[in-house]
């Protein structure tokens, strides 16, 4: 299996400080790919990083990838009370379905 | 900016009872997925459509799931006859060559 799974399971933070959530997964991989879900809400797609980057930057969103180690970090700097969401990490082989982990529940504490 | 579109929000239904979920992908993609997630649990993909016919789908795919594409903009999940454990958020996507999926807000299905 793909299957991406995020660590920690459950993050919780003051507001400013920086949040770091990991991802690993076991099969090779085209690309991953990071979702915020906000509770009961759908997906919103934050990031894709392909099997040749290592990091990309998005706005406060940090994203490495080391495919030796088959892991992937999310950094999101100086967050704010709204960032509270679940985060999840998803992988993919050419035009295959995401395989989703359980996901990184973050709480920042305004 | 373009995004994937969903009706209804929220579907409630009898044990049954056949439902349809619609969905609009973004206009120029090419695949267009069907996810679902139980409450409380992982996203889990159901199947994926390219070219005008199913390119994969999963166990939980049974005979009970349709996909069609009757349109060019239209794409549309059928359960035929609704279970209890049917009762999830169901998510369509979309993508390009690249596999960025982008996500619908989901429909809330409830089966009493």
């Amino acid at each position: 299996s793909q299957q991406g799974e995020e660590d920690p399971q459950a993050l919780s933070i003051q507001e400013g400080e920086n949040a770091t959530m990991n991802c690993s997964y076991k099969t090779s991989i085209n690309n991953l790919q990071w979702y915020r879900q906000n509770s009961g809400r759908g997906l919103v797609h934050l990031i894709l990083i392909r099997s040749n980057e290592r990091e990309k930057h998005s706005g406060r969103l940090r994203v490495t990838l080391d495919t030796s180690k088959k892991s992937s970090s999310l950094l999101i700097t100086a967050s704010r009370a709204a960032d509270t969401a679940s985060y999840f990490c998803a992988t993919a082989s050419g035009n295959t379905p995401l395989v989703f982990g359980k996901g990184t529940r973050l709480s920042v504490i305004a | 900016e373009p995004e994937v579109t969903q009706t209804p929000s929220h579907q409630v239904t009898q044990m049954g009872q056949e439902v349809i979920l619609r969905c609009v992908p973004i206009s120029n993609h090419l695949y267009f997925y069907w996810y679902r997630q139980i409450l409380g649990q992982k996203v889990e993909f159901l199947v994926s459509f390219y070219n005008n016919e199913i390119s994969e789908k999963s166990e939980i795919f049974d005979d009970q799931f349709s996909v069609e594409r009757p349109d060019g903009s239209n794409f549309t999940l059928k359960i035929r006859s609704t279970k209890l454990e049917d009762s999830a958020m169901y998510f369509c996507a979309s993508s390009d060559r690249d596999n960025e999926q982008f996500f619908g807000p989901g429909t809330r299905l409830t089966v009493l």
